[in-house]
């Protein structure tokens, strides 16, 4: 899977309830990514993070929140203001530089609504 | 902006039979294109990355070429077997926004035994 552990495989959230998926990388790489992707769509990013302690917004940021604590870690929380959540989320890690930096993801979280 | 499609959506074609995806993107400017490829509820599994300045990636039987001038990449597979059934996915990276790779939608591929 990439180097890349995502938990859990399904996820289930209750309106008003706020959720955490978890993404975990072992090659010590700084760059980290959050992708929703819907059915028909291309992946869309909501947040990425290039270091320890910083972390930036994507395209569909508003809804979600992150945190990167330690370099290996790089979980996402689904708030309650995301009003549309139910999807596929993906993590990725970034490997290389420059015309290299390749992408490599882990095996997904399916979210959905009960 | 930054657009990246690909056309067909979806494929069938009998086992054996070589064949082409096609990738589009609206600005030249990138610093790479990637395939992808994803199984039904699984994650994407990188297969070629193509540097701005190469023409062509090769890996087995796939072989993925980059025209930027024409804003085009195809990703060719050869002597397609059933467990090529899969999406693939191309992204680029844009020169103007480093971090933000940008995804095409897919194109769902099923070979018939």
């Amino acid at each position: 899977d990439g180097g890349i552990t995502q938990s859990p495989k399904y996820l289930f959230r209750k309106e008003g309830q706020n959720v955490t998926l978890s993404c975990e990388q072992n090659l010590n790489h700084d760059a980290m990514y959050w992708y929703r992707q819907d059915p028909g769509q291309g992946l869309r990013l909501i947040y990425y993070s290039q270091i320890v302690n910083d972390f930036q917004k994507g395209d569909i940021a508003e809804g979600y929140s992150v945190s990167r604590e330690k370099k290996e870690s790089f979980p996402l929380t689904v708030t309650s203001a995301q009003k549309n959540p139910t999807a596929f989320y993906l993590c990725a890690r970034s490997q290389g530089q420059g015309v290299r930096e390749t992408q490599y993801f882990g095996p997904g979280t399916r979210l959905l609504v009960l | 902006k930054q657009e990246v499609t690909q056309i067909p959506a979806a494929l069938s074609v009998p086992e054996g039979e070589n064949l082409v995806l096609n990738c589009s993107f609206t600005d030249s400017a990138i610093y790479n294109l990637q395939w992808f490829r994803q199984d039904p509820g699984k994650g994407l599994t990188s297969l070629l990355l193509i540097q701005s300045s190469q023409r062509e990636q090769t890996s087995g039987r796939l072989n993925a070429s980059l025209d930027k001038s024409s804003g085009r990449s195809t990703l060719y597979i050869a002597a397609s077997q059933p467990g090529d059934s899969a999406t693939y996915l191309c992204a680029v990276r844009p020169k103007t926004s480093y971090d933000k790779v940008i995804f095409g939608p897919g194109t769902s591929l099923s070979v018939i035994p």
